[in-house]
C-alpha cells in the first residue's frame, strides 16, 4: 500500500489564486520530504527540500515566496503555489524517505502526485 | 553535461524480447543508485536499487560500473505490462540534510507490443 499520500490528485484553478497541496507520510515519520515538479515529457526536477520544524531549502531558480512550504509535523508537509499562473501548470510530486534517514541507500517513496492546471 | 543522462528512446520491442537501458552520471562522488518506473501521468515507483556487485530481481538485472560512471538495467522476457518510462536515479549528495536529494534522468520510454 501507499506509504506517502498526496492530496489533491488534481486541481484546476484560475490565474491569480493560490493552491495548497498536502503530502502525508503514512505510518512513519518523515523529518525530510522533497517536492518535485514534472513538466510534460520532461524529467522530475527537485524544487525544494522540506525540513520539519525549520525552513525549507529551495533549489536554484525556484522562488521561495511563490512556492511556500510548511512542514509543521513529522507526517505532513504542504506546498502552496501562490498567485498561480498558467506556466505553473505541472505535475507536482512529493516524496519521503521510508526508513532510517542515515541509510542513504534507502529509496524514496512518492506520493501519487498533483496535476495542477491554471487557466 | 547533464548530471544523469539516459537514452530517451523510445524502445519498441515485442513480447518476450530482452531489452537493455543505459545511464551515465557525471558526479563520481554519487553514493546510491536506483531504477524507477513511471507509468503515464502517474508518480514514479521504485523498481530496484542498484548495488555495486550488481543485482537481480526476477526478470530485471541492474549493473553499476563506478569506474565508468555507468548504470544499466536489463529486462528479460518482456511483458506488455513492462511498457512504461524507466528513470535512472542517482543520489548525488551523501551527507547532511541532502541525503535524500535524488537527481533523475529524463527517462527511457519502453513500449512492449504483442
Amino acid at each position: 500500500g501507499a506509504v506517502v499520500s498526496q492530496h489533491p490528485s488534481r486541481v484546476i484553478c484560475k490565474s491569480g489564486t493560490s493552491v495548497k497541496i498536502e503530502c502525508r507520510s503514512l505510518d512513519f515519520q518523515a523529518t525530510t520530504m522533497f517536492w518535485y515538479r514534472q513538466f510534460p515529457k520532461q524529467s522530475l526536477m527537485l524544487m525544494a527540500t522540506s525540513n520539519e520544524g525549520s525552513k525549507a531549502t529551495y533549489e536554484q531558480g525556484v522562488e521561495k515566496d511563490k512556492f511556500l512550504i510548511n512542514h509543521a509535523s513529522l507526517t505532513l508537509s504542504t506546498l502552496t503555489v501562490t498567485s498561480a499562473h498558467p506556466e505553473d501548470s505541472s505535475f507536482y510530486i512529493c516524496s519521503a524517505r521510508f526508513g532510517l534517514s542515515s541509510i542513504i541507500n534507502s529509496p524514496l517513496h512518492f506520493g501519487n502526485g498533483t496535476r495542477l492546471t491554471v487557466t | 553535461r547533464k548530471e544523469v543522462e539516459q537514452d530517451p528512446g523510445p524502445f519498441n520491442v515485442p513480447e518476450g524480447a530482452t531489452v537493455a537501458f543505459n545511464c551515465t552520471y557525471s558526479n563520481s562522488a554519487s553514493q546510491s543508485f536506483f531504477w524507477y518506473r513511471q507509468d503515464c501521468r502517474k508518480e514514479p515507483k521504485l523498481l530496484m536499487s542498484v548495488y555495486s556487485s550488481g543485482n537481480e530481481d526476477g526478470r530485471f538485472t541492474a549493473q553499476l560500473n563506478r569506474a565508468s560512471q555507468y548504470i544499466s538495467l536489463l529486462i528479460r522476457d518482456s511483458k506488455l505490462s513492462d511498457s512504461a518510462t524507466y528513470l535512472c536515479v542517482v543520489n548525488l549528495n551523501a551527507g547532511g540534510t541532502s541525503y535524500g536529494k535524488l537527481t533523475f534522468g529524463q527517462g527511457t520510454i519502453l513500449t512492449v507490443h504483442p
